[in-house]
């Protein structure tokens, strides 16, 4: 059974700082996926890691997968408070199948 | 550009009656799956078809029952409503052969 962890789950952060949430997980996949989601409401895509090595960057995050650790990080620098929100990484085993999501970080970004 | 479409948006029922959710994929995607999340959850996979036939469940009550049909729309019927149903849905579509789901605004389901 694929299990997906996250840490931390809960991470308060001043504006300007720098963090880095983990997502490791128990099978082997080379597919995962990081949302954000804002409370009560969709989960928004904000990367798509494909293969060994995948790093991609938009904006303040940066989100990269090394499937030989089964780890995936996702980097926030210098945090600004739109940031705040839930973000979820995402895993599936391969070819249209259901995704594992981890337990989710809730980010607080204060001033 | 078109995305995943659900309704309702917001559903209260009583216990023990049955809601329908509907999830209108994105256009050309042959792929259709739902999710539960309750509150403070993460979400969980319920059940999700290709072309118009159920490809993978997960864990759905005997209660709640899918099905796809020929638009590809697909329609999440829940029986017997308990409270512990309560919860966002959200439907996800893909295309067979790229695989990311991109997931609707969700319907958010009230049992009282």
């Amino acid at each position: 059974e694929l299990k997906v962890e996250q840490n931390p789950l809960f991470l308060s952060m001043q504006e300007g700082k720098n963090y880095t949430i983990y997502c490791n997980y128990s099978t082997t996949s080379d597919r995962l996926y990081w949302y954000r989601q804002d409370p009560g409401k969709s989960l928004e895509s904000l990367f798509v890691l494909l293969s060994n090595g995948a790093v991609k960057q938009e904006g303040r995050l940066m989100a990269s997968l090394d499937t030989k650790a089964r780890l995936s990080t996702l980097h926030i620098t210098a945090a600004v408070h739109d940031l705040s929100a839930t973000y979820f990484c995402a895993v599936d085993l391969g070819g249209s199948e259901k995704l594992v999501f981890g337990k989710g970080t809730k980010l607080t970004v204060n001033p | 550009a078109a995305g995943v479409i659900q309704s309702p948006r917001h559903l209260i029922k009583e216990k023990r009656e049955t809601a329908t959710l509907k999830c209108y994929p994105i256009p050309r995607h042959d792929t259709v799956y739902w999710y539960q999340q309750g509150p403070g959850q993460d979400p969980q996979f319920l059940i999700s078809f290709y072309e118009k036939m159920q490809s993978d469940k997960g864990s759905i009550p005997d209660r709640f029952s899918a099905q796809q049909f020929s638009d590809y729309h697909s329609e999440l019927n829940m029986s017997s409503l308990e409270l512990g149903d309560s919860a966002l849905y959200f439907c996800a579509s893909s295309v067979l052969s790229r695989n990311e789901q991109f997931f609707g605004p969700g319907t958010r389901l009230t049992v009282l």
